[in-house]
């Protein structure tokens, strides 16, 4: 069983729609919890990160994480075709190291 | 400002021969990491780089597989008597050491086809 599970999608969604893309993890060492996001054959991006549980909101953007269910989510408001991309989650463990989940590609169709 | 660039973007080889691939960091940025991306696959750690510390090398999936940082700066990942499952692409990504949240910034990868 990986650390990390992510529904690899495709997922496939109209404009202005509400996407939720979700992880779930083993390790309940993880603090830290990371939304990159990946276009097409470009290297990821950070997009947001959240320290433990709860909420926090960028724009269109909320990260969630729940650490007692081991469970974290990105919602996307209002969702453009620009947000078609990979959206990968990723968990800090230790000083550096990152575990990534699978990725979830996502398109907005216009 | 530059970000971390990587050479080649694209690189097509036939099975048993050696490969390097090159990662640029950002300038100033004593943190350097290497992930494989497969097909359909998340990021796989292969190899971590912290100022002058021994290499983290737990991710490296067998010893036909190295990397050397020289200078603190350029890195280069080698690949020796390739076989086709190491087809996919290679990412390299750098970080400033101290940040809380360690962002790390990716280059746009280097492609890899073992034929």
């Amino acid at each position: 069983q990986k650390e990390v599970e992510q529904d690899p999608g495709p997922l496939s969604v109209p404009e202005g729609a509400i996407v939720s893309l979700n992880c779930t993890y083993s390790n309940s060492a993880f603090q830290y919890f990371m939304w990159y996001r990946q276009y097409s054959r470009k290297g990821p991006e950070l997009l947001m990160y959240t320290y433990s549980s709860g909420n926090k909101e960028d724009g269109r953007f909320t990260a969630q994480v729940d650490k007692s269910s081991k469970y974290i989510s990105l919602f996307i408001r209002d969702s453009q075709p620009s947000d078609s991309a990979t959206y990968l989650c990723a968990m800090k463990r230790g000083a550096q190291k990152l575990v990534f989940g699978q990725g979830t590609r996502l398109t907005i169709n216009p | 400002g530059a970000g971390v660039s990587q050479s080649p973007s694209n690189k097509v080889t036939e099975k048993g021969k050696d490969v390097e691939l090159r990662c640029d960091p950002i300038s100033g940025h004593t943190a350097l990491y290497w992930y494989r991306q497969s097909l359909g696959q998340g990021l796989e750690f292969l190899i971590y780089f912290q100022g002058n510390s021994a290499p983290d090398k737990s991710g490296l999936p067998s010893d036909r597989f190295s990397a050397e940082r020289t200078g603190g700066s350029v890195s280069t990942l080698t690949i020796q008597r390739t076989q086709q499952e190491d087809s996919a692409v290679y990412l390299c990504a750098s970080s400033l050491q101290g940040l809380m949240v360690n962002e790390q910034f990716f280059g746009p990868g280097t492609r890899l086809t073992v034929l």
